[in-house]
This record gives C-alpha cells, structure tokens and sequence, in this order.
C-alpha cells in the first residue's frame, strides 16, 4: 500500500543540525511532490516547505529557508529534511506528506495531502 | 502570504450534536481549501478537498460549503470518534501552503 516511512527519534543540542528521511513505498516517487509540516506539541501545523522529485526543485517557508535544505534521493525513493542551527523553538514533530491532485467537479488541480508519515520527533535541548 | 483563520478555536459538543466550523482566508481562495482531521498522537487526514469534495472513505456526516474568503466544515451528527483537532488548509497559492490555527472538538 502506498506509505511514507519516517525517522525515528532525534534528540539534539541547539546549534546542531538534524536530518530526517522519508522514504515512499507503493505508488512512483517521483509522480508527486512530497511537502514537510512541523508541529510544536499541543500547537497546530506549520509548513515548512516542499520537494519535486522531478529534478529536486524546494520552496520552503520565508522564517526558516536561510536554515532548511530538503533534498531527494530517487534511487531509494526517500526524501530528507535537513535543519541547521538548530534552536529549542524547533522542538517538534516532524511529517512528510505526498501532495495529491484530485478533481472536483470535473475540474482538475485540486491539490491536497493525502499519505502523511507517522512523524518524527525532533527534541532540542542542552 | 494567505493567512487562515479558524473560529472557534475550541467547542465542546455531545455524541449526536451538529457542529459547524468556520475558517476563513485573508484573500479570495476560490475553492482551493481542504479539511484535515487529527487526532492525538496521529498524523492529520484529509477529510474534505476542493472545499466540498468528500474524500473516499470518510463517512457522509462531514460536510464542507464555501468559496472565495468564508468556508464551513459540518458534522452532521457527532460521533464519539470525531472527537478531535480539524484544521483547514489553503491550495491556491499550491504548493505554498497554509493552515487555519485548528478547532479542538471535545466532549
């Protein structure tokens, strides 16, 4: 079945950098774009930013791009997530989610996330 | 940027009750918005897209109206496993996305 197998824990000191993976099973990598979300404990969703398989093209949100860098490894189907510097405000559960076209109406390009991972934790600490 | 809010930001409900959830954007959106359901220590699912359209497998009760600035997300008749955190979500300006803050649904 289609599904996105994320990381496991990482625990890091400020200033550091951690790297999370996201690897895709069941459906073509590179058909759809894979989108990387954060979520502080008992707050709501962030977007950190976004991936095309397709030549490895990012954008990522204004606050962290001069921190984040994902990259994509077609040959194992795994997209990674990389943030620098990091800072106790980063403390979060980390997603990736596939970015799905769907059609309304008859109309298509209708964009959503529809396989999200499980997350990973990232605890930021001295 | 295209800013989301959601109201209310928490509502307290009973098994049966009909709940309405608003979520408004700072600028027209069309119909390019879609609900998402959380649940406590799970990844968010995609219940509604293109701001009406009922993702396969979510039951019938969940309902999603709007277009341009002002959306709605209804549950017809609570269910005890509806007890959750709904988000909703912009795609217009794809894929830079954004999310309203989240509407705790609670007992």
């Amino acid at each position: 079945q289609v599904q996105l197998v994320q990381s496991g824990v990482e625990m890091k000191k400020p200033g550091a950098s951690v790297k999370i993976s996201c690897e895709a099973s069941g459906y073509t990598f590179s058909t759809y774009y894979i989108h990387w979300l954060r979520q502080a404990r008992g707050q709501g969703l962030e977007w950190v930013g976004v991936i095309n398989p397709i030549g490895g093209k990012t954008t990522s949100a204004e606050r962290l791009q001069d921190r984040v860098s994902m990259t994509r490894d077609t040959s194992t189907s795994t997209a990674y997530l990389e943030l620098n510097n990091l800072r106790s405000e980063d403390t979060a559960t980390y997603y990736c989610a596939r970015d799905y076209s769907g059609t309304a109406g008859g109309i298509p390009g209708f964009f959503y996330m529809d396989v999200w991972g499980k997350g990973t934790p990232v605890i930021v600490s001295s | 940027d295209i800013q989301m809010t959601q109201s209310p930001s928490s509502l307290s409900a009973s098994v049966g009750d009909r709940v309405t959830i608003t979520c408004r954007a700072s600028q027209s959106i069309k119909n390019y918005l879609n609900w998402y359901q959380q649940k406590p220590g799970q990844a968010p699912k995609i219940l509604i897209y293109a701001a009406s359209s009922l993702q396969g497998g979510v039951p019938s009760r969940f309902s999603g109206s709007g277009s341009g600035t002002d959306f709605t997300l209804t549950i017809s008749t609570l269910q005890p496993e509806d007890f959750a955190t709904y988000y909703c979500q912009q795609s217009y300006r794809t894929p830079l996305y954004s999310f309203g803050q989240g509407t705790r649904v609670e007992i």
